[in-house]
């Protein structure tokens, strides 16, 4: 069963606007971290942001939220006030405890495209 | 963030080679670091998780003897394609991490097997 979802194989925002990536997840470990990573057409990763499974707050990072909802298993990514250069895919991921490591876990990720 | 530096960034290699990529930790030290392996428009594959000092994890499916996985220090480890064939071709991307921590990715390497 896939562990990270993530529905939207692409999504299209004007820039300055905001917008919402969805991932929910699956797992049965209390202790988990979630991740969001962007992948520009270079092919690095580069961390966005990080949500801990004890955290209170939801993580915020610059222009960059996440909505963590845990009841619901969801983990969305807000990025407010979209610029041009915002356009990548975007990986939802999920660190879980597996055999003595925390292995991660990605999703397939969102194809994002700011257009002016 | 942590800096984790991969090498070569690109490669072209003919059919029946063998290809070392290399994987660095710049500024911590890595006790795990783990193997991607990306086809184009897919999400990350994880090949193998590798531990300082103890032989690699590898996932099901991945040939342990094709890809060869070494993590000789703290701040290094390599994979190896060996003898590799046009279906190897791929963007292949490491990530080092401690405990507790998100992991931090190299830049990848695009591997052309012709």
């Amino acid at each position: 069963a896939q562990k990270i979802t993530q529905t939207q194989p692409g999504m299209f925002v004007q820039e300055k606007e905001a917008v919402t990536l969805d991932c929910t997840y699956d797992t049965s470990d209390p202790s988990y971290g979630l991740f969001w990573y962007k992948q520009p057409s270079s092919g690095e990763m580069i961390f966005l942001i990080y949500q801990g499974s004890y955290d209170q707050q939801n993580a915020t990072e610059g222009r960059y939220s996440l909505n963590f909802q845990k009841a619901r298993k969801s983990a969305n990514l807000v990025i407010s006030a979209s610029q041009l250069g915002d356009s990548a895919m975007y990986f939802c991921a999920m660190r879980e405890r597996s055999g003595g490591s925390y292995i991660p876990t990605f999703g397939r990720g969102t194809s994002l495209i700011v257009h002016p | 963030g942590a800096v984790v530096s991969q090498h070569p960034s690109w490669v072209i290699c003919k059919s029946g080679t063998s290809v070392k990529i290399e994987c660095r930790s710049l500024d911590f030290q890595a006790t795990t670091m783990f193997w991607y392996r990306q086809f184009p428009k897919q999400s990350l594959m994880l090949m193998a998780t590798s531990n300082e000092g103890s032989k690699a994890t590898y996932e099901q499916g991945v040939e342990k003897d094709k890809f060869l996985i070494n993590h000789a220090s703290l701040t290094l480890s390599t994979l190896t394609v060996t003898s590799a064939h046009p279906e190897d071709s791929s963007f292949y991307i490491c990530s080092a991490t401690q405990p507790n921590t998100e992991a931090f990715f190299g830049q990848g390497t695009r591997l052309t097997v012709v």
